[in-house]
């Protein structure tokens, strides 16, 4: 596609529901990073795969956070037993090169708000 | 301590002015450092990209990097009410791989 993709745009989950939040990167880009963005904050790295494999996860926050990228271009963010410190928007960024060091195109973002 | 840090704002400036945003960064071995626009309620916008010191102008953007003061900056000139924004400085966490480490930004407001 012409740029990177994430839906849904915004999900309202209750407290303690499972969500997961999709990403669809710009066609033949090898990198993929998943961001979280608290209001009022820059965005905070949660995880970077170069094809399909998951090379930094070191910022993901708790156990109930995992990201996969099967095949190498769909990622998907699942979180797990929501709290309300997850609301966020969760951005996701693909770059042609390998690793981010020329910059990379971030996606709309998906809001998450828990309740 | 934050890595990146920016001054949140906001900073006001009119119409046609240059507008001037600052970045201190604390890894000294640093090498990639990004300017994103992000408007209300949209995602980061790659604006400008320097890796060596100096000056690198695009357009009505210029962005300065210092690696001996470990400062990154933005000069807007002639400002317009579109350029109203965030601005986000990141940088290369040469530690960490590739990721990007981002600053707080700084909310620019560009008056009438």
């Amino acid at each position: 596609g012409a740029g990177v993709s994430q839906s849904p745009r915004y999900k309202v989950a209750k407290r303690g529901q499972d969500v997961a939040l999709r990403c669809d990167p710009i066609s033949g880009h090898v990198s993929l990073f998943w961001y979280q963005q608290a209001l009022g904050q820059g965005p905070e790295f949660l995880t970077y795969f170069q094809n399909e494999a998951q090379l930094d996860k070191s910022g993901l926050p708790s156990d109930r956070f995992f990201a996969e990228r099967p095949e190498g271009s769909v990622s998907t963010l699942k979180i797990q037993r929501t709290q309300q410190e997850d609301s966020a928007v969760y951005l996701c960024a693909s770059s042609l090169a390998a690793g981010g060091s020329y910059g990379y195109t971030f996606g709309s973002g998906t809001r998450l708000t828990v309740v | 301590q934050k890595e990146v840090e920016q001054n949140s704002g906001p900073l006001s400036v009119p119409e046609g002015a240059i507008a001037s945003l600052n970045c201190t960064y604390s890894d000294r071995v640093s090498q990639s450092f990004f300017w994103y626009r992000q408007y209300s309620g949209k995602s980061p916008e790659l604006i400008m990209s320097i890796y060596s010191n100096g000056d690198k102008e695009d357009g009505r953007f210029t962005a300065q990097l210092n690696k001996a003061s470990q400062y990154v900056s933005l000069l807007i000139r002639d400002s317009q009410p579109s350029d109203s924004a965030t601005y986000l400085c990141a940088v290369i966490d040469t530690g960490g791989g590739n990721k990007l480490t981002f600053g707080t930004g700084t909310q620019l407001k560009v008056e009438l």
